[in-house]
């Protein structure tokens, strides 16, 4: 049984270009959420998502960033236009339909030069 | 999302000793507090979670005190080993655990052999 599976594991972008993330979930999962680690940081939450659903995406800047989770296929979050500032590590987590006990991948590092 | 406020940032202990580390929350809402421990280049890993009805929860060498009233909880490793240096985050969340998680800063725990 395959963990939380991330890719790419490291992107550089240069500054005004697209990023994407893929998350695909533990088999079985479908739930996943999206998080942000800055260096030296917590995580910190941007969505949560069910199967063709946005539930909770307070934490989501409000422009550049969207997030998917299609009925076939990964979980996606696209950062438009990327900035430096955008420089982090991001974790997709998963969980089964019960709520608790996440399952966290081992992240994508994007790196904007 | 409210803060959860994580103490140390960082701790030095003894192979064989007890490394204690502290949490306090603000949002009464909260429900479900987890620890993960987190590798370099790795994603966060479950280590152990406990729910508001009872005051402690024990896994091995792990071990989560939880004080309601004070809104704090805290992890001890028993015994604490080489092995155990890594980075662990707090965290909390409402809905039972499916919400979001308010990650802790972080505490490095370094345990010297």
């Amino acid at each position: 049984n395959a963990g939380v599976m991330q890719n790419p594991r490291h992107l550089v972008r240069r500054r005004g270009q697209e990023a994407r993330l893929r998350c695909s979930p533990m088999k079985g999962h479908s739930h996943v959420y999206w998080y942000r680690q800055l260096p030296e940081e917590g995580l910190k939450f941007m969505v949560y998502l069910q199967k063709e659903n946005i539930i909770d995406e307070s934490g989501m800047p409000k422009e550049r960033f969207s997030a998917e989770f299609p009925k076939e296929g990964p979980s996606i979050l696209r950062i438009q236009q990327v900035v430096r500032g955008d420089s982090a590590a991001y974790f997709c987590a998963s969980s089964p339909k019960e709520a608790g006990g996440y399952t966290f991948g081992s992240g994508t590092r994007l790196t904007v030069v | 999302q409210q803060q959860v406020k994580q103490s140390p940032q960082s701790l030095i202990v003894q192979k064989g000793g007890i490394s204690i580390i502290n949490c306090a929350y603000e949002n009464t809402a909260f429900d479900y507090f987890p620890w993960y421990q987190q590798f370099p280049g790795k994603g966060p890993a479950l280590l152990i979670a406990i729910r508001p009805d009872v005051s402690e929860k024990k896994e091995g060498r792990f071990t989560i005190s939880f004080n309601k009233s004070a809104k704090q909880f805290s992890l001890h490793i028993m015994d604490s080993q080489p092995g155990d240096s890594a980075t662990y985050f707090c965290a909390a969340s409402s809905g039972g655990g499916a919400d979001g998680l308010t990650f802790g800063k972080g505490t490095h725990l370094i345990i010297q052999p």
